[in-house]
């Protein structure tokens, strides 16, 4: 199993609508995840960390399901501006203090007018 | 602050020859991160470093590939002699120790004929 995985999308919706993405993970160790944005052409920034169950800001709401190992990410009232790919990431490996990121291969989601 | 930083933006170059992508972190972020995207497997670790020592090089796709970090300002990503499957774009990325947010450079995407 990789060690994550994504749906690669792409996801077409209009402005306005909600659209959910889903990620699965193989280290049932990791504590940590989070959601990285990468616009065409460019390097990939920080959307979002989840922790514990979930976290919201604004539009955008990341879950945790531990016992099924997947994390989910919805985005409400979708604006152009959300038309990139989504990177779903988890800390590679055990807990070892000095733990790199392993990267899903994106979701692209495509907003249209 | 500045971001990161990396150089060249753009490599073209012929099969066979040297090449060297440079990359200056964050002021104060101990950690560094070669990554390596294409379409086909996505966004890999290469090699990090913690403190200009390296890691984890277990990324490194073969001997063709080695990274140095002399300073705590100053990494290179070196790949000779190249070949055209070395064709990607390169990032490099940092962070603090007491953070797992990576903040990425804008890339060097080369091209090798």
């Amino acid at each position: 199993r990789k060690e994550v995985e994504q749906d690669p999308g792409p996801f077409n919706v209009p402005e306005g609508a909600t659209v959910a993405f889903n990620c699965t993970y193989s280290n049932s160790a990791s504590q940590s995840f989070f959601w990285y944005r990468q616009d065409c052409r460019k390097e990939p920034k920080l959307l979002m960390s989840v922790y514990s169950s979930g976290n919201e800001d604004g539009r955008f709401t990341a879950q945790l399901n531990r016992a099924s190992q997947y994390i989910s990410l919805l985005i409400r009232d979708s604006k152009l501006s959300d038309s990139a790919t989504y990177l779903c990431v988890v800390p590679k490996g055990r807990d070892t203090g000095r733990r790199a990121l392993t990267f899903g291969s994106g979701t692209r989601l495509q907003v249209q007018p | 602050d500045a971001g990161v930083i990396q150089s060249p933006r753009h490599e073209v170059t012929e099969m066979g020859q040297e090449v060297t992508l440079r990359c200056k972190p964050i002021s104060g972020h101990d950690y560094l991160f070669w990554y390596r995207q294409t379409m086909m497997r996505g966004l890999e670790l290469l090699i990090y470093f913690n403190n200009n020592v390296p890691i984890d090089d277990s990324g490194m796709p073969e001997d063709r590939f080695s990274a140095k970090m002399p300073n705590a300002s100053f990494s290179t990503l070196k790949i000779q002699p190249s070949e055209p499957r070395d064709s990607a774009v390169y990032f490099c990325a940092s962070r603090t120790s007491g953070s797992y947010e990576q903040y990425f450079g804008p890339g060097t995407r080369l091209t090798v004929t």
